[in-house]
């Protein structure tokens, strides 16, 4: 059975300092998503990574997976308020694309002055 | 372009009652699926579809029914409604295997 676990569950960060979350998972897999929710509101995608290696960034936000380790990272660079959110990680159970696709508990993120 | 709808916002049921929500998307996406979410669980499949006339079980199946009749619309039934059934319910579609998923806004259901 895939577990997707992330870490820290909490997090809280001040402005300006950096930050890095973890996700972690127990069988091979290629393909990674994050995704990223705010309070009461649906879920919006952030990045696919498709590869060892691969990484992506947008704005203050990098991911990156190592699928030898079964690890991927997003790493927060100077953290703002409106970053404040739940981050979740997704994972492709099987090779079955997203009808197979196992989420994290998220990591919720909060970003104080 | 409403991409992916889903109605209603919310919803409150006796034990026992049956429903359907729905979900419709605009996008021409071939996979479509239904997640619940509960507090610390993250998101859990309910079932998925890879398109019109074909549906599979998810994590969850029990007490729920899909079909997909059509491309744009992928219905979620509650057969018998159950207090474990109160959570909030997301549809979501993609293009493809790879693609990420488009949420619907969710249905929060209550069941009493």
């Amino acid at each position: 059975e895939l577990k997707v676990e992330q870490n820290p569950l909490f997090l809280s960060m001040q402005e300006g300092k950096n930050y890095t979350i973890y996700c972690n998972y127990s069988t091979t897999s290629d393909r990674l998503y994050w995704y990223r929710q705010d309070p009461g509101k649906s879920l919006e995608s952030l990045f696919v990574l498709l590869s060892n290696g691969a990484v992506k960034q947008e704005g203050r936000l990098m991911a990156s997976l190592d699928t030898k380790a079964r690890l991927s990272t997003l790493h927060i660079t100077a953290a703002v308020h409106d970053l404040s959110a739940t981050y979740f990680c997704a994972v492709d159970r099987a090779n079955y694309g997203n009808n197979r696709l196992a989420f994290g508990k998220g990591n919720q993120v909060v970003v104080i002055p | 372009n409403a991409g992916v709808t889903q109605t209603p916002k919310f919803q409150v049921l006796k034990t026992g009652q049956s429903m359907t929500l729905q979900c419709a998307q605009d996008m021409n996406h071939e996979y479509m699926s239904w997640y619940r979410q509960d507090p610390g669980m993250g998101l859990r499949l309910i079932h998925y579809s890879v398109g019109a006339g074909i549906t599979d079980q998810g994590e969850v199946p029990n007490g729920y029914n899909v079909s997909r009749s059509t491309t744009e619309d992928f219905p979620l039934r509650l057969l018998s409604a159950a207090p474990s059934q109160t959570s909030v319910y997301f549809c979501a579609s993609s293009y493809d295997g790879n693609s990420p998923l488009h949420f619907g806004n969710g249905t929060r259901l209550t069941v009493t």
